[in-house]
């Protein structure tokens, strides 16, 4: 199965650029996805990237996939202070599989 | 996008009882997903429950602690039987469109 890796936590101050990462082992996933999840809420999908694509933006949010490496990154440019939250990456195990594999989740806090 | 309702959004339970918690979705999906996520823990697939059919349930999940009804296309249970405090955690549905995964806001159960 899919193992996911993410940093746990990641403290920017309001304003700048904020990364988060995740490694996967499981190539074979076709969409991978950045869910956030606000304290206390369920969890909203942000974006997601199809496996063929390098690079997603959306607005403030830039996805970077290295499928080399194995290496998904989540750029928030212009860090605000509801931005804080747990933000998952996700995985689609293989092409025709409907169950997600999600990292541990990277806790982002905002300093004004 | 599909929009999720679960109920309740809490609760507290006393050790030895059962909870049942349900989920409307506001069109009809074949497939719908119960995930767990345990205090500062990923999400773990519970199982999935398809329409008509038996629950498929994950690896150490067992349908005689986590029954699952599904009657028809928009709406599904989950029970947590016999609770313990090992028990409490956030369940959450799902339900997978043709590229993304919705969730609803979670049910944060506390076992005492």
């Amino acid at each position: 199965g899919e193992d996911v890796e993410q940093s746990l936590f990641l403290s920017v101050r309001e304003g700048d650029s904020s990364v988060i990462n995740c490694t996967y082992t499981d190539s074979s996933s076709t969409y991978l996805y950045w869910y956030k999840q606000e304290p206390g809420a369920g969890l909203q999908l942000l974006t997601y990237i199809f496996s063929n694509m390098d690079m997603k933006q959306d607005q403030r949010l830039t996805v970077l996939l290295n499928k080399k490496d194995k290496h998904l990154s989540l750029r928030i440019a212009d860090t605000q202070t509801g931005d804080s939250a747990i933000y998952f990456c996700a995985f689609q195990e293989g092409a025709g599989s409907y169950q997600l594999t999600f990292g541990k989740g990277t806790k982002l806090s905002v300093i004004p | 996008s599909a929009v999720i309702s679960q109920k309740p959004s809490r609760d507290i339970c006393q050790r030895g009882t059962s909870l049942t918690i349900q989920c409307q979705v506001d069109s009809q999906v074949t497939m719908m997903f119960w995930y767990r996520q345990q205090p500062g823990q990923s999400l773990t697939l519970i199982a999935t429950a398809n329409q008509g059919s038996e629950a498929t349930y994950e690896s150490g999940f067992v349908i005689d602690k986590f029954p699952i009804s599904r009657p028809n296309l928009t709406f599904s249970t989950l029970t947590v039987s016999n609770m313990s405090p090992e028990d409490s955690s956030i369940y959450l549905c799902s339900v997978k469109g043709q590229r993304k995964a919705f969730f609803g806001q979670g049910t944060r159960l506390t076992v005492v």
